[in-house]
């Protein structure tokens, strides 16, 4: 089983600076099936990257994401008061899992 | 726009089998553009993945899940349902279903339903 290890668990930020949320993954992904969510209480999770760096369809350009190796970073660049949320890293190459999640609050 | 909505018992006993249902709409779960899912989170924690089906009916579990879980999909009503043998406190969680294309992740999201497990 690939075990996604996110980093850090929490970040502690303002409105207009730039985040940066890391996942490392426990073996390289099958062609970067890596993808990022968000999650603000009472909702759902909401797709927001898929293949390690595409943006999903409504998302903002603010988020990106890139990969290294089996390290990936989800780079929200300035923050608005609606990007305070969960975030979390899944992989769907090889079964399936899930990060442990990064909360990014202000 | 596909949407999804989880039903089923809010309160299951000790040992007993919780049962949950997704009804799909917007579009038709025999896609084979589409694979359907279970995803759980325990109270203030992460995301935990239950398994996959496809509407052909096959199936792909989480192996720590593998021997208590069963899925299955009713193409002619449009859902697909999560069964879950001898539960115990430890599977109080909210419980989502989700569908996604095929080799990419979740697109649709249900929008969750708790599940306690108490006698």
């Amino acid at each position: 089983e690939i075990v996604l290890t996110q980093s850090p668990g929490t970040l502690s930020l303002s409105p207009g600076e730039r985040a940066t949320l890391a996942c490392r993954a426990s073996q390289t992904l099958s062609s970067s099936y890596l993808a990022w969510y968000q999650q603000k209480p009472g909702q759902a999770p909401r797709l927001l990257i898929y293949g390690a760096s595409n943006r999903a369809t409504g998302i903002p350009d603010r988020f990106s994401g890139s990969a290294s190796g089996t390290d990936f970073t989800l780079t929200i660049s300035r923050l608005e008061p609606e990007d305070f949320a969960v975030y979390y890293c899944q992989q769907y190459g090889s079964s399936l899992t899930f990060g442990g999640g990064t909360k990014v609050q202000i | 726009q596909v949407q999804l909505q989880e039903s089923g018992p809010g309160l299951v006993k000790p040992s007993q089998t919780l049962s949950l249902t997704c009804t799909v709409s917007g579009g038709s779960i025999s896609s084979g553009s589409y694979y359907w899912s279970w995803i759980r989170q325990h109270p203030g924690q992460g995301l935990e993945w239950i398994g996959y089906i496809y509407y052909s009916g096959n199936t792909y579990y989480n192996p720590s899940l593998k021997s208590r879980v069963t899925l299955s999909v009713d193409t002619s009503k449009n859902q697909f349902s999560l069964k879950l043998n001898s539960v115990t406190a430890a599977d109080t969680a909210v419980y989502y279903c989700a569908g996604g294309r095929v080799g990419l992740p979740f697109d649709y999201w249900g929008q969750g339903t708790l599940v306690t497990v108490s006698s």
